[in-house]
């Protein structure tokens, strides 16, 4: 099947740095990919879909420049939580999508951010 | 958006069948039903997807009636590897991109020996 990627699996942090993390597509290309961001014990929730070459589009409540996702292409798509607070520490998942017909998303391991 | 509501956690046995239900009262044309299977610290696996009747693939079986309000992932012999939170998702594609995807609470699956 599909295989998604996301660096790094892990991170700490100051309060007040940047992190990016990394998701990619390694043996097919999407042109959507999802970031989710999931506290202890709760559902994933939505943040943004992730449009490759366009603008990501953000769910009511995220704010867009505190959380900057770019998807320069078809395989590779990256969160920016900038400036980074003890709240922003979470789960943070990302998906993408096989091009076209049913909505079938092939999920990343996950990357666990601790801001200190 | 398709709303889904799934029992909070559920409690099988060892060589069990389990049949997780989930209500999706409003779903629309488009939408496929996908479950997703998630253990601590991992990102969601796919387990299953279809559109109506019945899907059975090498670890579960979907049951999906008539009309679509509702499906049942059924897990058949369960193990204790297979504790886990179970997700169902209901979603489609429309004009080349996705709709709003929005994950229900989920089933916390624990499997006892």
């Amino acid at each position: 099947g599909a295989v998604v990627s996301q660096h790094p699996s892990r991170v700490i942090c100051k309060s007040g740095t940047s992190v990016k993390i990394e998701c990619r597509s390694l043996d097919f290309q999407a042109t959507t990919m999802f970031w989710y961001r999931q506290f202890p014990k709760q559902s994933l929730m939505l943040m943004a879909t992730s449009n490759e070459g366009s603008k990501a589009t953000y769910e009511q409540g995220v704010e867009k420049d505190k959380f900057l996702i770019n998807h320069a292409s078809l395989t590779l798509s990256t969160l920016t939580v900038t400036s980074a607070h003890p709240e922003d520490s979470s789960f943070y998942i990302c998906s993408a999508v096989v091009s076209g017909g049913q909505v079938h998303q092939y999920f990343g391991p996950g990357t666990r951010l601790l801001v200190l | 958006l398709a709303k889904t509501t799934q029992p909070i956690s559920m409690d099988s046995y060892e060589g069990q069948e389990v049949n997780i239900t989930c209500s999706h009262n409003n779903i629309a044309t488009n939408d496929y039903i996908t479950w997703y299977q998630q253990f601590p610290s991992q990102g969601p696996r796919f387990i299953i997807q279809g559109y109506k009747t019945k899907v059975t693939n090498e670890v579960a079986s979907l049951f999906i009636p008539a009309d679509r309000k509702s499906s049942t992932l059924s897990l058949p012999r369960v193990s204790l590897s297979d504790t886990a939170v179970y997700y169902c998702l209901v979603a489609s594609a429309s004009s080349g991109s996705a709709r709003q995807l929005t994950f229900g609470s989920g089933t916390q699956l624990t499997v006892l020996p």
